[in-house]
């Protein structure tokens, strides 16, 4: 599986849109884009995902670019329940394995 | 209520007794992982299973065992715990191959090995 890079940290104003950025260079053609993310100590929450396509769901926004080496997770509304770390991982869709990596602090700013 | 649990939450524990943590879904779910999570270093996958009886190593096996008898179930057992695997556990379940994406999380175990 292909290796993520993502900034150790951000900030955003809460109610702005927040913008994760994710490199993820050597990524193969079969291999998906996920998004998850810890709040404090709890599981992790699986957000979204994609392969080529942008994708939007209640929580989320996902554009992966087109030559699919970066993406964005993009939450519209940012408010403080969304402080946490968030982490981008690529994987097959077959594949056993995920890799977490140490993801992205946000932090959401009153 | 669709759920992973896990048990115990916490645990302190010496070195060399051996301990089981258990882990269970209620959602059918045939795929199941153990992570532990680190300062520093993120989450990294200890064990997974595909199905009942298919059981395979993720990142850090080393000093775990796990086993799958029952589908609901998938506890992480620790023959003789040492210092190094004091760490924030967590169990995750998620459907078969192609909806591996959305794995579902229990609400972690702390354990402490002195």
């Amino acid at each position: 599986d292909a290796k993520t890079t993502q900034p150790t940290s951000m900030d955003c104003a809460e109610g702005r849109a927040a913008n994760l950025p994710c490199n993820h260079s050597t990524i193969s053609g079969n291999e998906y884009v996920y998004w998850y993310r810890q709040i404090h100590s709890q599981g992790p929450q699986y957000i979204i995902h994609g392969l080529k396509n942008n994708e939007t769901n209640e929580m989320a926004s996902l554009i992966i670019t087109e030559d699919r080496k970066s993406s964005t997770l993009i939450l519209p509304h940012a408010t403080l329940r969304d402080t946490a770390v968030y982490y981008c991982i690529v994987r097959v869709a077959t594949g056993n394995q995920f890799y977490f990596g140490t993801g992205t602090s946000l932090t959401v700013i009153p | 209520e669709a759920q992973v649990t896990q048990n115990p939450r916490y645990l302190i524990t010496v070195t060399g007794k051996k301990l089981t943590v258990t882990c269970s879904q209620n959602m059918n779910h045939e795929y199941m992982s153990w992570y532990r999570q680190d300062p520093g270093l993120g989450l990294r996958q200890i064990y997974y299973s595909m199905n009942v009886e298919v059981t395979d190593k993720g990142d850090v096996p080393e000093g775990y065992k796990v086993s799958r008898k029952e589908k609901r179930n998938f506890p992480l057992i620790l023959e003789s715990p040492s210092p190094n695997q004091t760490s924030l556990y967590f169990c995750a379940s998620s459907f078969g191959i192609v909806e591996l994406g959305e794995q579902y999380f229990g609400p972690g175990t702390r354990l402490t090995v002195t």
